[in-house]
């Protein structure tokens, strides 16, 4: 199975700052990642696939890059509205794994 | 309205069964990957398994093959996931969500629905 790590596990930021979040693979995975964003007691919510592409709908503050083992997920100025927990996900073999998540704390 | 709405969901003791049920609507459901997804209290989400449109391919995480099975009725609309041999550790909120994979391409779960709580426990 393809392990994801996320890093941080967590992070503390304040409103208007830029936020990067790490997903390392533990084998290649070209670009098949997704990044989720969920809140408290909601279902998760797609923002990014093929690891750069946002889902139609998401503000374009969110922004992500990488390929192969290693991808980033950026916030470019944080918003009240972000502060969530934040998961990367790889489609490339079964089965398609999350990573631990982020929390990301305003 | 896209919609996915997830039933089924209950208390159920070790060793027992229930079946969690996923009603698509406002799209054409036979067009999509389907998955289901699970989230332990307090812990991060699992991908659990997922079934191609036609129903004709089928995977598990490892910790559910043998004990769970994937199915889908396209007529109906409709996915379903069959648990059985059930243990402490599947208690958690499960999640249907759509998905479209091509040859070159993964689109991610864009479509999900609100969750159904299974609690394992004598």
């Amino acid at each position: 199975d393809i392990q994801m790590t996320q890093s941080p596990s967590s992070v503390s930021a304040s409103v208007g700052d830029r936020v990067t979040i790490t997903c390392r693979a533990s084998q290649g995975l070209s670009s098949w990642l997704a990044w989720y964003q969920q809140k408290p007691g909601k279902a998760p919510k797609l923002l990014i696939y093929a690891a750069s592409t946002l889902q139609s709908g998401v503000p374009s503050r969110f922004s992500g890059s990488g390929s192969g083992t290693d991808f980033t997920l950026t916030i470019s100025s944080l918003q009240p509205e972000d502060f969530a927990t934040y998961y990367c996900q790889q489609a490339n073999s079964f089965p398609h794994t999350f990573g631990q998540g982020t929390r990301l704390e305003i | 309205e896209v919609q996915l709405v997830e039933s089924g969901g209950g208390l159920v003791q070790p060793g027992g069964s229930l079946r969690l049920s996923c009603a698509a609507s406002g799209f054409t459901f036979s067009n999509y990957w389907v998955n289901w997804v699970r989230q332990a209290p307090g812990k991060g989400l699992e991908w659990v398994a997922n079934i191609k449109q036609d129903g004709s391919e089928q995977y598990y995480v490892d910790s559910v093959k043998g004990r769970f099975t994937i199915s889908r009725d396209n007529a109906k609309n409709s996915l379903y996931l069959q648990m059985s041999s059930l243990r402490a550790e599947d208690t958690a909120v499960y999640y249907c969500a759509r998905t479209t994979v091509t040859t070159h391409y993964y689109y991610g779960m864009d479509v999900w629905g609100q969750g159904t709580t299974v609690t394992v426990s004598s």
